[in-house]
């Protein structure tokens, strides 16, 4: 079945520390995007990427960074310089060509910090 | 102005209501339009595209008022189950970003 796939499901941070959440598609799309939740909010987007090889920067992507080496994969790097990393992290996918380009999403990621 | 609104809620309605969300966006250029469902802490799932002409799914109907910039979700015959959160998500004009509202609660009660 094709579909996204994210680990881990919880995720702990320490202070000063990075972590990295995955994010893997097998759809052949060629968008991909990670959204921060917080408690009571809607969907902030991140970063995005529309192609192998590029990425640009969201709304919120400071403190975080990506990289997108190969079509499948999104991962994203939390890291030391986000002070309030504590967030329900979503993964995306989508077509971009064409219309009515509904993204399927990850089952997510919950980070807290320790 | 944020560039999605809608109205938190929550919107508390007995079994059988009808229930509608309203949804505003600010850029006229946008293109692309549609309503998720997001359970608790769960991803959100893909309700309904919303074309201009309107569109129908059993107990469910989406509306697009291109003049006004602002689409429309209507949910008939309530059930239980329909207590969810209701995302609304436009994509930026030409640019394939979607942008999500942050969503209306909906609790359906017996």
């Amino acid at each position: 079945d094709g579909g996204i796939t994210q680990s881990p499901k919880y995720l702990f941070r320490k202070e000063g520390q990075n972590v990295t959440l995955s994010c893997e598609q097998n759809l052949n799309h060629d968008a991909m995007y990670w959204y921060r939740q917080d408690p009571g909010q809607g969907l902030r987007l991140i970063y995005y990427s529309q192609i192998v090889n590029d990425f640009q920067k969201g709304d919120i992507a400071e403190g975080y960074s990506v990289s997108r080496e190969k079509k499948e994969s999104f991962p994203l790097t939390v890291t030391s310089a986000q002070k309030n990393p504590t967030a329900f992290y979503l993964c995306a996918s989508s077509k971009i060509r064409g219309t009515n380009e509904k993204l399927f999403f990850g089952s997510g990621t919950q980070l807290s910090v320790l | 102005r944020k560039e999605v609104e809608q109205d938190p809620g929550p919107f508390n309605v007995p079994e059988g209501a009808t229930v509608a969300f309203n949804c505003t966006y600010s850029n006229s250029a946008s293109q692309s339009f549609f309503w998720y469902r997001q359970d608790c802490r769960k991803e959100p799932k893909l309700l309904m595209s919303v074309y201009s002409s309107g569109n129908e799914d059993g107990r469910f109907t989406a509306q697009l008022n291109r003049a006004s910039q602002y689409i429309s979700l209507l949910i008939r015959d309530s059930k239980l189950s329909d207590s969810a959160t209701y995302l609304c998500v436009v994509n930026k004009g030409g640019s394939y970003i979607p942008t999500f509202g942050r969503g209306t609660s909906l609790i359906v009660h017996p």
